[in-house]
């Protein structure tokens, strides 16, 4: 079975801090997907990155950036300088890359808030 | 481009009724997904369509149904109602192209259901 944990279930910081949000997750298939969502109070999932299992490059966009380690199981998030617009419940979710079982499992996400 | 689009926003229903729950998917995406977000049990996956076709469920009771209709959009009808079905429920739609990597899912702004 798939798991994906978010430790973090508040975090707080002052603007232009640098932050880090945690994702571990588990599962017993080789192949995988890892996406971070953000969901700020309207209620929409705001896609921000999907990365597949074979790829553990670590991304940047802007001021975030993604840090896929396999050997851990982890897909961190990193804001930089974070600004108050970033405020929002972040979610990692994890899908199985076998057609036919289409669904994302999600984390209990991180609720950040940026303090101004 | 617009995006996924669900109606209504807000709905309150009294406990015993039918609420049902519509969802335009992203032009071009064959997929749409169903999410429940109640509070205290996070982003829980009810239903994914595919070509008209149901292709998955989650761990839902019977009462929670839908169908894809053929222009993709979807419906998501849960009958007799219970106040723990108060929650969020999100859309999404993704283009699934068998054979190749995943494609992103893509989510809507969701539809607040109050039962009383």
């Amino acid at each position: 079975a798939q798991k994906v944990t978010q430790a973090q279930t508040e975090i707080s910081v002052v603007e232009k801090e640098d932050v880090t949000l945690d994702c571990v997750y588990e599962t017993r298939d080789t192949t995988y997907y890892l996406f971070w969502y953000k969901q700020p109070p309207s209620g929409e999932l705001v896609f921000l990155i999907r990365r597949n299992s074979f790829d553990e490059q670590n991304e940047i966009s802007g001021r975030y950036s993604w840090n896929f380690q396999k050997s851990t199981s982890s897909f961190n998030f990193t804001i930089t300088a974070s600004q108050v617009v970033d405020s929002a419940v972040y979610f990692c979710a994890l899908s199985e890359a076998n057609f036919g079982n289409e669904k994302l499992t999600f984390g209990t996400g991180t609720r950040l808030t940026i303090i101004p | 481009e617009a995006g996924v689009t669900q109606s209504p926003t807000h709905l309150i229903k009294t406990r015993g009724q039918q609420a049902t729950l519509r969802c335009s998917p992203i032009s071009g995406h064959t997929s749409v997904y169903w999410y429940q977000q109640a509070l205290g049990l996070g982003l829980q996956f009810l239903l994914w369509y595919d070509e008209g076709e149901e292709r998955n469920r989650g761990n839902f009771p019977p009462r929670f149904s839908g169908r894809q209709f053929p222009n993709y959009s979807s419906e998501l009808n849960v009958n007799a109602l219970e106040l723990e079905d108060s929650a969020l429920y999100l859309c999404a739609s993704s283009h699934l192209n068998l054979g190749q990597s995943r494609n992103t899912i893509y989510f809507g702004e969701g539809s607040w259901l109050t039962v009383v």
